[in-house]
């Protein structure tokens, strides 16, 4: 079945570190890729996504490619801030959706930022 | 402002008595679903609504209920709550649900006693 697997948290960095959060797919042929952003307290936003192979997603200053070959779409960004402490989610419709076309999704990463 | 609006943004409420969760979109978007997420559990989905008057169960439909009689509206209603309905509700809207990406409401974080 189709499925999402996001590396464990928490992940703890200093400011301008550089990020990466990896994100695995399992999903017959090519499903749509997202990331999603928690903030603490907050609802869930779209970060960035990908619907086809080698697209690069790209948001304030994050960056994911979509790799069919490795079924992967890992999260990085060069220099993190304090503001980027949050919960990122990755997430994916599958081609073959139907009529629910929900969001498969991983189990989130925490991220940390300290100054 | 383009948005999904979910109210109450927190309820406390006891076993047994009914209450609604709205939700409303300003996009015009057909698709809309409601999901729970649950620590270690993730986000899973409730219910779904292709457009109106067509709804669907989700993942975990048990002790819900939905409607969607007017394109931006798709409330859910729990008839009866039990204390594992304690949980963080979202409210999504998409407008065909495959690669535009999903809006989601700010959440109701539902606690029964």
């Amino acid at each position: 079945g189709n499925s999402v697997t996001q590396m464990e948290g928490p992940v703890t960095l200093s400011e301008e570190a550089f990020l990466t959060i990896n994100c695995t797919y399992t999903a017959t042929g090519y499903p749509s890729l997202f990331w999603y952003v928690q903030y603490p307290g907050e609802g869930l936003q779209l970060l960035l996504k990908a619907t086809k192979a080698d697209d690069k997603g790209s948001n304030k200053g994050f960056e994911a490619t979509y790799r069919k070959e490795t079924t992967s779409f890992h999260l990085e960004k060069g220099s993190v801030q304090v503001s980027d402490s949050a919960v990122y989610f990755c997430a994916l419709i599958p081609p073959n959706a139907g009529n629910n076309r929900k969001l498969i999704w991983g189990l989130g990463t925490s991220l940390a930022v300290n100054p | 402002e383009a948005q999904v609006t979910q109210n109450p943004r927190y309820l406390i409420t006891v076993t047994g008595k009914k209450l609604t969760v709205t939700c409303s979109q300003n996009m015009n978007h057909e698709y809309m679903s409601w999901y729970r997420q649950d620590p270690g559990l993730g986000l899973r989905q409730i219910y779904y609504s292709m457009n109106v008057e067509v709804t669907d169960k989700g993942d975990v439909p048990e002790g819900y209920k939905v409607s969607r009689k007017e394109k931006r509206n798709f409330p859910l209603i729990l008839e009866s709550p039990s204390p594992n309905q304690t949980s963080l509700y979202f409210c999504a809207s998409s407008l065909n649900g495959r690669g535009y990406g999903y809006t989601f409401g700010s959440g109701t974080r539902l606690t029964v006693v």
